[in-house]
């Protein structure tokens, strides 16, 4: 059983420039947070899809923006990328049942912007 | 912001028990308390979780103080590969389910 896969593994951009990661959940899992964790820090939430909505969202501006398909698979865009947005981007997926289910978390996607 | 507080780092000795405390005074009585580990370079893994009761799986045992304010994740038998981020979380039973990650215990395993 696949658990949750992320793409790319790593990634450098330029300042400026947009940057889309992809995730696909653990199989029999519908929602997916999406999470950015600078070096030496805790895991931060951007947000979370439900049905294809974005359900919550953290503190992060505008320029973070996600999606989520008909098949649960979720993307994270980032536009006019900052030196400050260098972080591992993780995915997590779990059941939308209700939060006595633990989340599954990818390996995540390093981003590094130069 | 996390409603938790756990001590920076610590360290184990292989093979000996690793107790890591963790603090939730202003827990409510509908949050959960879960922990998780994240080894370097990896997304974090769920360990255990609880609501009022003392759970035990085949990762960990978690103690949770009568008054729900403090809790303690028991890694009976410490490895190597224990070395890790370990983050004591506290969550909603309803609605709010995302996960509010703080600093976390750094614990280093010593051979």
């Amino acid at each position: 059983d696949a658990g949750v896969t992320q793409s790319p593994t790593h990634l450098i951009k330029t300042r400026g420039q947009q940057v889309t990661l992809r995730c696909s959940p653990k199989s029999g899992h519908d929602t997916v947070s999406w999470y950015q964790q600078a070096l030496g820090q805790g895991p931060q939430f951007i947000f979370q899809y439900y049905e294809e909505e974005e359900r919550q969202r953290g503190n992060f501006p505008d320029r973070f923006s996600g999606h989520q398909f008909p098949n649960y698979s979720s993307e994270l865009n980032v536009n006019a990328l900052l030196l400050g947005d260098s972080a591992l981007y993780l995915c997590a997926s779990s059941f939308g049942g209700g939060p006595l289910y633990g989340y599954t978390f990818g390996s995540g996607t390093r981003l590094t912007v130069v | 912001d996390a409603k938790t507080t756990q001590p920076p780092s610590m360290d184990c000795a292989e093979g000996r028990a690793a107790n890591l405390p963790c603090n939730h005074s202003t827990i409510s009585g509908n949050e959960y308390v879960y922990w998780y580990r994240q080894i370097h370079s990896q997304g974090p893994q769920y360990i255990i979780h609880g609501l009022k009761n003392n759970e035990t799986n085949e990762m960990a045992s978690l103690i949770i103080t009568e008054d729900r304010k403090s809790s303690t994740l028991i890694l009976p038998h410490a490895t190597l590969r224990d070395t890790a981020v370990y983050y004591c979380i506290v969550r909603n039973v309803v609605g709010d389910d995302k996960i509010i990650f703080g600093k976390g215990t750094r614990l280093h395993i010593l051979p």
